[in-house]
């Protein structure tokens, strides 16, 4: 049973380049969720795809953008990347779609580096 | 204002000590869930535990338990009988009935136990 899979583990771009993160979600989940934990930090809600629309948003710029497709993986696409998006890109799937008393379960994350 | 707050950012134990980690969070909903993720090295967030609002009991599993006090709004973790393999940042987090499967992390509590 193949956990949440995202692509690519590592990646560095320039400052103003665009970026697109992939994730797969866990057999039989058809949520998935994004979060941008900087070094030292907790991670941080940016959005929530559920039957391929984004249902929540968090405090992140239109920059960030994402997509669900019809097999539930998604995509993160963030625009004119700046220094500060360096960061551990995390996806997560759960069940169910939005009910907060959904447990959510992480892939290992894409490492980004904006130089 | 932080919703969950780790105040430990890091503790160094000996092997086979107790430890004790502390979670406080913050809420105004009625209706929400507490969630315990440890991350190693790797990056992915691993599931420990999850606790609804209404249930109080305190939880065992193995060396791990969880003392849930909704007067004081804590959510604490202790590992009994520490062991290398515990090392790692453990994460505290929150999900609120009115905000949907948005999950609030704190910013973590690095563990290392030291053999």
């Amino acid at each position: 049973d193949a956990g949440v899979t995202q692509s690519p583990t590592h990646l560095i771009k320039t400052r103003g380049q665009q970026v697109t993160l992939r994730c797969s979600p866990k057999s039989g989940h058809d949520t998935v969720s994004w979060y941008q934990q900087a070094l030292g930090q907790g991670p941080q809600f940016i959005f929530q795809y559920y039957e391929e629309e984004e249902r929540q948003r968090g405090n992140f710029p239109d920059r960030f953008s994402g997509h669900q497709f019809p097999n539930y993986s998604s995509e993160l696409n963030v625009n004119a990347l700046l220094l500060g998006d360096s960061a551990l890109y995390l996806c997560a799937s759960s069940p169910r779609g939005t009910w907060a008393g959904n447990t959510i379960y992480f892939g290992e994350g894409s490492w980004l580096t904006v130089v | 204002a932080q919703k969950v707050t780790q105040a430990q950012t890091e503790i160094s134990v000996v092997e086979k000590e107790d430890v004790t980690l502390d979670c406080v969070y913050e809420t105004r909903d009625t209706t929400y869930y507490l969630f315990w993720y440890k991350q190693p090295p790797s990056g992915e967030l691993v599931f420990l535990i999850r606790r609804n609002s209404f249930d109080e009991q305190n939880e065992i599993s193995g060396r791990y338990s969880w003392n849930f006090q909704k007067s004081t709004s804590s959510f604490n973790f202790t590992i009994t009988a520490s062991q290398v393999v515990d090392s790692a940042v453990y994460f505290c987090a929150l999900s609120e009935e009115g905000n949907g499967n948005q999950f609030y992390f704190g910013t973590g509590t690095s563990l290392t136990v030291i053999p």
